[in-house]
């Protein structure tokens, strides 16, 4: 399958700081971006989604100001945590989409905590 | 907005037998259901989907039967191994795309 990479797997943050998560396409072109939330034992839950050079739609109770997202090419969407407080702290999974109705893959996600 | 359940959350069966998860959705547009397979502190791996446009699928071991009537869908794990032991998600999803929405997750445990 097609490959996602997500950067950085892992980071500690202080709280009141800003944390920017990517994820790259490394072999396609991706049309459409997704980001997901995961706390412990829990299922994923989207918060998100992004298509290039559009502004990304975010679902309900997703603070948009908070979490900022920017896809600004067909490889790259970036995720922000800004101001980040303990409660952000949580595992964050891109997957990405290519055109003509390809399934969406997953990076290997990005484990949050803040203190 | 689409709704998915799934049943059970912890499943725990003996090697060699069969283990069955069952998930029902809302949203009668949806027409993508995939199946994921996650171990601890990784990504999702995909392990087998189907369209609304077909009943049932098989890859070997695994085989995904679909009700669009009922609007519900299972897995179903044949032979089971102890390295199938993880948390299986099941998600739908609509022609809009491919933003998923998840089940709950059934944690399976496959004991030697």
């Amino acid at each position: 399958g097609a490959v996602v990479s997500q950067h950085p797997s892992r980071v500690i943050c202080k709280s009141g700081t800003s944390v920017k998560i990517e994820c790259r396409s490394l072999d396609f072109q991706a049309t459409t971006m997704f980001w997901y939330r995961q706390f412990p034992k829990q299922s994923l839950m989207l918060m998100a989604t992004s298509n290039e050079g559009s502004k990304a739609t975010y679902e309900q109770g997703v603070e948009k100001d908070k979490f900022l997202i920017n896809h600004a090419s067909l490889t790259l969407s970036t995720l922000t945590v800004t101001s980040a407080h303990p409660e952000d702290s949580s595992f964050y999974i891109c997957s990405a989409s290519g055109s003509g109705g390809t399934e969406a893959f997953f990076g290997q996600g990005t484990r949050l905590t803040v203190v | 907005g689409e709704n998915v359940e799934q049943h059970p959350s912890t499943l725990s069966v003996q090697e060699g037998d069969s283990a069955v998860i069952k998930c029902t959705y809302s949203d009668s547009a949806s027409n993508y259901f995939p199946w994921y397979k996650q171990e601890l502190g990784k990504r999702p791996q995909l392990i087998i989907d189907i369209r609304s446009n077909v009943g049932e699928k098989k890859d070997q071991r695994i085989a995904v039967t679909l009700n669009k009537t009922a609007k519900h869908f299972s897995l179903h794990i044949t032979e089971t191994q102890p390295e199938d032991s993880a948390v299986y998600f099941c998600a739908a999803t609509s022609n809009s795309g491919y933003a998923l929405n998840f089940g709950k997750g059934t944690s399976l445990l496959v004991t030697p």
